[in-house]
């Protein structure tokens, strides 16, 4: 059974300051690895999505590393700002989607 | 593209009444659906995968019978909370893959609060 871990659970920093987030999962036979952000009481807004063949994505400020050997993934986010401020869940994707708890962040201003 | 919707965004109803809950893949065809529950502060959880034309596919633990899931369409899947109690209030998302799509990638939708009294 495929086990997602994300560390931390919580997060506060100043705005501007870089944005480091974690994810490890159990089971390195995946499809790919999706990041999404959720606003609290809203849905889910793909931010990146990351092939099991690929080694990272970009997308503006963002950028997601994935290393499948060692089961792990890392959310960047540069220059924070208060906007970012949401809890950022990682989800992987083998015969099912499985998210981690997530990381909640408070960029502040 | 790849925008999902679900409709209601919010119910509130009284015990022992059914609701039922929409998903629909407004600009892509989906032969798979995927059914979520979120209880607060904690991540999502996988009810049931829904396949168009089939019958569903439910995770362990969750009731098939209190759960219905109908896949009609390419473009339509319903969730219906049966005689529905306190304890099912919850946030339901619902994501859809696009049948052309080779990436695996599922497109959510906004979900719907459930709010059982």
């Amino acid at each position: 059974k495929q086990e997602v871990t994300q560390i931390p659970a919580a997060l506060s920093v100043p705005e501007g300051e870089n944005l480091v987030l974690n994810c490890s999962f159990t089971d390195s036979a995946i499809y790919n690895l999706q990041w999404f952000r959720q606003d609290p009481g809203k849905g889910l807004t793909s931010l990146l999505l990351i092939q099991s063949s690929q080694r990272e994505q970009t997308s503006g400020r963002l950028n997601a590393s994935l290393d499948k050997s060692s089961g792990r993934s890392t959310l960047y986010i540069a220059a924070s700002q208060p906007g970012d401020s949401a809890t950022y869940l990682c989800a992987v994707h083998d015969y099912k989607l499985s998210f981690g708890a997530g990381t909640t962040v408070t960029v502040r201003a | 593209g790849a925008v999902v919707s679900q409709h209601p965004s919010w119910v509130i109803c009284k015990s022992g009444t059914s609701v039922k809950i929409e998903c629909r893949s407004l600009d892509f065809q989906a032969t798979t659906m995927f059914w979520y529950r979120q209880f607060p502060k904690q991540s999502l959880m996988l009810m049931a995968t829904s396949n168009e034309g089939s019958k569903a596919t439910y995770e362990q633990g969750v009731e098939k019978d209190k759960f219905l899931i109908n896949h009609a369409s390419l473009t339509l899947s319903t969730l219906t909370v049966t005689s529905a109690h306190p304890e099912d209030s919850s946030f339901y998302i619902c994501s859809a893959r696009d049948r052309s799509g080779r990436s695996y990638e599922q497109f959510f939708g906004p979900g719907t609060r459930l709010t059982v009294l």
